[in-house]
């Protein structure tokens, strides 16, 4: 597509509710990032993809937190039993090249959770 | 470790002002510096990059400088408009490594 896509673009959850949030990469794209941004807050990195490998997990804040790309395009990030500190917007990135972002991503316009 | 600190807003200004947007970073190495900007309702855009130290990044009538020995980046617009009300982020990513580390974010409002 013409961009990274993502969806829903809002979802509401109640307190203990599993939650899926999809990204659809730019086609062709070979790097792809999740990032987390709370409220009046920069995005900060939950996890990479290169291809169909997750490389580094190293910001996913708890075991609740889980992200796939099974076939090395869409990407769903998984959060289980949901608290209310797992509100934020869930941003999508994705970028040609291999581990070099000299270029800059592509993001999407996120997924806004509540947690309720 | 890498950080990034951009100067606290909201930064209000009128129509044809002139624009400075302070960043500051840490990291080691030579990191490859951005800013992103976030317009209402939309996703994060970049709107300039540097690479090495010296480089200008520049776009739609903004730019900065990569300072590598004030650690700087800051950003800057010599006649702002209306449309360019938004929040913007100073970002970098690492010499060796792929994540980008986010400011805060600056929210510019530009009245008529």
């Amino acid at each position: 597509g013409a961009g990274v896509s993502q969806s829903p673009r809002y979802k509401v959850a109640k307190r203990g509710q599993d939650v899926a949030l999809r990204c659809d990469p730019i086609s062709g794209h070979v790097s792809l990032f999740w990032y987390q941004q709370a409220l009046g807050q920069g995005p900060e990195f939950l996890t990479y993809f290169q291809n169909e490998a997750q490389l580094d997990k190293s910001g996913l804040p708890s075991d609740r937190f889980f992200a796939e790309r099974p076939e090395g395009s869409v990407s769903t990030l998984k959060i289980q039993r949901t608290q209310q500190e797992d509100s934020a917007v869930y941003l999508c990135a994705s970028s040609p090249m291999i581990a070099e972002i000299n270029y800059g991503y592509t993001f999407g316009s996120g997924t806004r959770l509540t947690v309720v | 470790g890498n950080s990034v600190t951009q100067m606290e807003g909201p930064v209000t200004l009128s129509e044809e002002a002139f624009l400075t947007i302070n960043c500051t970073y840490t990291a080691t190495g030579y990191p490859s510096l951005f800013w992103y900007v976030q317009y209402p309702g939309e996703g994060l855009q970049l709107l300039l990059k540097a690479t090495k130290a010296d480089d200008k990044g520049s776009n739609k009538g903004f730019e900065a400088t990569y300072r590598k020995e004030t650690t700087s980046f800051h950003l800057e617009k010599g006649s702002v408009q209306v449309s360019d009300s938004a929040v913007y982020f100073c970002a970098l990513s690492p010499q060796y490594g792929n994540k980008l580390v986010f400011g805060a974010g600056t929210i510019l409002r530009v009245k008529s």
